[in-house]
C-alpha cells in the first residue's frame, strides 16, 4: 500500500495569504494524484488531478506541482471560503489511498 | 446535473449486516467507474471498494476483503455496497463516487452513516 503523508498537519494562515501543502508518497506515483477539498459536514470536492489540472469551475488561484513522490498544492491568495481540510489522493495503485489531511485554518 | 443518492445505512450489531445504495442519475452510468470511500468520525478519508463501469473489475482495500461486495445495476442506475460482519471500526460515512475519465473521483453523494455498536 502506497502512504502518502501531507505536512503540515495544520496551517494557521489569513485572507489574502499564500498557502502551500506538500503531499509525499512512500513511492513513486507518477502524476496519478489528486488534492481534495472538504468543509465541516460536506463531501470532499475534487481540485486538482494528474497532479496538475484543475478540475471544471475549480478557481484558478489552486494550482499543484509535482511528480513522482513529491506534490504541492498551492492557493495563491486564500479567500473566506478556502479554510478547510485538504487531502491528496493516488491512484497509482489500488488500493487508492488518502493522505491524512491538511486543515487550512483561519489565522 | 449529476446527481448521487446513497441509501441504507443505519445502526446494526457488530456481526450484521447492512446494504447501501447510491442512485445516479444525470450522466451515463455505465461508462464510468464507481466507488465507495468511507470516513469514521473526526477522521480522514479511506478508499473502501471500487467497481469498473462494465462491473467486470472489482477491487477492495484490505480490511473489508470476504466481508464487503461492491455491484451495480447499469439497467437502474445503481451501485451497492453489501455489508457484512460488520465490525466497530466499520462505523463511518460512506460516501458514493464516480470517476470521471481520468479515473478520479469528480462528484460524490452526500453520504450515509452506517454505525455498528452493541
Amino acid at each position: 500500500e502506497i502512504v502518502l503523508t501531507q505536512s503540515p498537519a495544520t496551517l494557521s494562515l489569513s485572507p489574502g495569504e499564500r498557502a502551500t501543502l506538500s503531499c509525499r508518497a512512500s513511492q513513486s506515483v507518477s502524476s496519478y494524484l489528486a488534492w481534495y477539498q472538504q468543509k465541516p459536514g460536506q463531501a470532499p470536492r475534487l481540485l486538482i488531478y494528474d497532479a496538475s489540472d484543475r478540475a471544471t469551475g475549480i478557481p484558478a488561484r489552486f494550482s499543484g506541482s509535482g511528480s513522482g513522490t513529491d506534490f504541492t498544492l498551492t492557493i495563491s491568495s486564500l479567500e473566506p471560503e478556502d479554510f478547510a481540510v485538504y487531502y491528496c489522493q493516488q491512484r497509482s495503485l489500488w488500493p487508492r489511498t488518502f493522505g491524512q489531511g491538511t486543515k487550512v485554518e483561519i489565522k | 446535473e449529476v446527481q448521487l443518492l446513497e441509501s441504507g445505512g443505519g445502526l446494526v450489531q457488530p456481526g450484521g449486516s447492512l446494504r447501501l445504495s447510491c442512485a445516479a442519475s444525470g450522466f451515463a452510468f455505465s461508462s464510468y467507474g464507481m466507488g465507495w470511500v468511507r470516513q469514521a468520525p473526526g477522521k480522514g478519508l479511506e478508499w473502501v471498494a471500487y467497481i469498473s463501469g462494465s462491473g467486470s473489475g472489482t477491487y477492495y482495500v484490505d480490511s473489508v476483503k470476504g466481508r464487503f461486495a461492491i455491484s451495480r445495476d447499469n439497467s437502474e442506475n445503481t451501485l451497492y455496497l453489501q455489508m457484512n460482519s460488520l465490525r466497530v471500526e466499520d462505523t463511518a460515512v460512506y460516501y458514493c463516487a464516480k470517476d470521471n475519465s481520468g479515473r478520479y473521483p469528480d462528484y460524490w453523494g452526500q453520504g450515509t452513516l452506517a454505525t455498528v455498536s452493541s
